[in-house]
């Protein structure tokens, strides 16, 4: 079975300081790693993907995150973080023959002043 | 491209009625559909997929039910609605294999 887990569900950063969310990931057969992001009332968007190419994956707002499979992490990084981004962020996993995907509990970015 | 709806966006019902919400997806054929249930201040609750048409998968035994009368219609249903059963329900879609979920815009049911 896939899973991931997301290490802090709150995550308080300055505008103009670096954003780093943290996911970790289990899976017995190749995974293919997700980061999404939802504002409220809204559903979830997609904000990058990997899926076996390049294991630095750059997405949309400035977004990126690393798939390193020694230490079963893909965590999103952005280097300056803007009062905008604040939301909450899905990290998730599937593999190629799944039929359903597996997400991470969420961790909420909060952007101050 | 591809676009996928959900309505009602928000509902609010009383305790014991009914319950009917729609997605419905344009732009592709046999996706991949799922409902998911989001409770406030938690992660995302996989409820049901479906592959096909009439090809139902219930990831959590619970008051609700879902079908796929049509290749990109996904329904979610409840003949009685408990207390419990409100949240923010979430529609998606996938082409399947590795390729991401799209999410429709949600539905916030309040259960009175």
């Amino acid at each position: 079975a896939q899973s991931v887990t997301q290490l802090g569900s709150h995550v308080s950063v300055s505008e103009g300081a670096l954003v780093l969310l943290r996911c970790n990931y289990s899976s017995s057969v190749p995974p293919y790693l997700f980061w999404y992001v939802q504002y409220p009332n809204q559903g979830l968007q997609l904000l990058l993907k990997y899926t076996s190419a390049a294991t630095l994956v750059k997405g949309i707002n400035g977004f990126e995150a690393e798939f390193k499979k020694s230490e079963t992490s893909f965590h999103l990084t952005k280097p300056s973080a803007h009062m905008s981004d604040a939301a909450e962020y899905f990290c998730a996993v599937t593999s190629y023959n799944n039929n359903d995907m597996r997400f991470g509990a969420g961790t909420r970015l909060t952007v101050k002043p | 491209s591809q676009t996928i709806h959900q309505w009602p966006a928000t509902l609010v019902q009383p305790v014991g009625s009914p319950l009917s919400l729609e997605c419905t997806v344009e732009g592709t054929s046999n996706p991949n559909l799922y409902w998911y249930r989001q409770a406030a201040g938690r992660g995302l609750q996989l409820l049901f997929y479906s592959v096909g048409i009439g090809q139902i998968s219930s990831e959590v035994p619970q008051n609700l039910s879902a079908s796929r009368p049509q290749d990109r219609q996904f329904i979610l249903s409840s003949k009685k609605l408990l207390l419990s059963d409100s949240g923010f329900y979430l529609c998606a879609w996938t082409s399947g294999g590795n390729q991401p979920q799209h999410f429709g815009d949600g539905t916030r049911l309040s259960i009175l």
